[in-house]
């Protein structure tokens, strides 16, 4: 079954630990993103993959980390969580997004909601 | 950069109408609809690309304008299942690359 999995689904941690939210496609998909959703603010892209150790920052990536290792994982680091961070945070994939690409729909993970005291 | 939603929220009676609209002050080469009930994961409905094709949903139909830069979608005889909060997103460019952008969603309530 074609799949975006994360882990944990919930995570209450306290400011200044460090901690990481795994992702994981099993589709093969070029292009994965990190997205942070808060009450009427839509879903934001924190950072984003364009392949296999091309990452870029999207619209709000301060504070945030990012890697890509291998194809499949694409792993969001706090490396100092603030409470302001408290978010639902949402992994995603799609095929790719060169020219003529960006056509597919995203497929989203469950979700991590993370609360930050 | 982010889209422009409107209306903000809209509340219907079951068998009712409604069209949600997204618009971008900067050049749309194509328009995603989801949807979202609360605490899941966004949920894909369709693609709207340039030259009108579309790619998606049965039940639910969409227009993008690509000269006004905006895309409307339609939801005709609405259900108690269209109920959630509707996003509009566009792939485009920052200033590190190829990004993606959502607008801040349209909260859709069907009543019996």
């Amino acid at each position: 079954e074609a799949q975006v999995t994360q882990n944990p689904r919930y995570l209450i941690t306290v400011t200044g630990k460090k901690l990481t939210v795994t992702c994981s496609q099993n589709m093969n998909h070029e292009y994965m993103s990190w997205y942070r959703q808060d009450p009427g603010l839509g879903l934001r892209q924190i950072y984003y993959s364009m392949n296999v150790e091309v990452t870029d920052k999207g619209d709000v990536p301060e504070g945030y980390k990012v890697s890509r290792k291998e194809k499949r994982n694409f792993p969001l680091i706090l490396e100092s969580p603030s409470p302001n961070q408290t978010s639902l945070y949402f992994c995603a994939s799609m095929p790719g997004m060169g020219p003529g690409q960006g056509v597919s729909e995203q497929y989203f993970g469950p979700g991590t909601r993370l609360t930050v005291t | 950069q982010q889209p422009v939603q409107s209306p903000q929220a809209v509340i219907l009676r079951e068998g009712e109408d409604a069209v949600i609209n997204c618009s971008s002050s900067k050049a749309l080469y194509s328009v995603h609809w989801y949807r979202q009930k609360h605490g899941e994961a966004p949920v894909f409905l369709m693609i709207l690309l340039k030259g009108g094709e579309q790619k998606g949903h049965e039940k639910i139909s969409a227009s993008f304008n690509e000269k006004k830069q905006q895309s409307s979608l339609y939801l005709t005889a609405s259900q108690l299942s269209y109920s959630g909060t509707y996003f509009c997103g566009t792939p485009g460019w920052n200033n590190y690359g190829q990004n993606f952008v959502f607008g801040p969603g349209t909260r859709l309530s069907v009543l019996p």
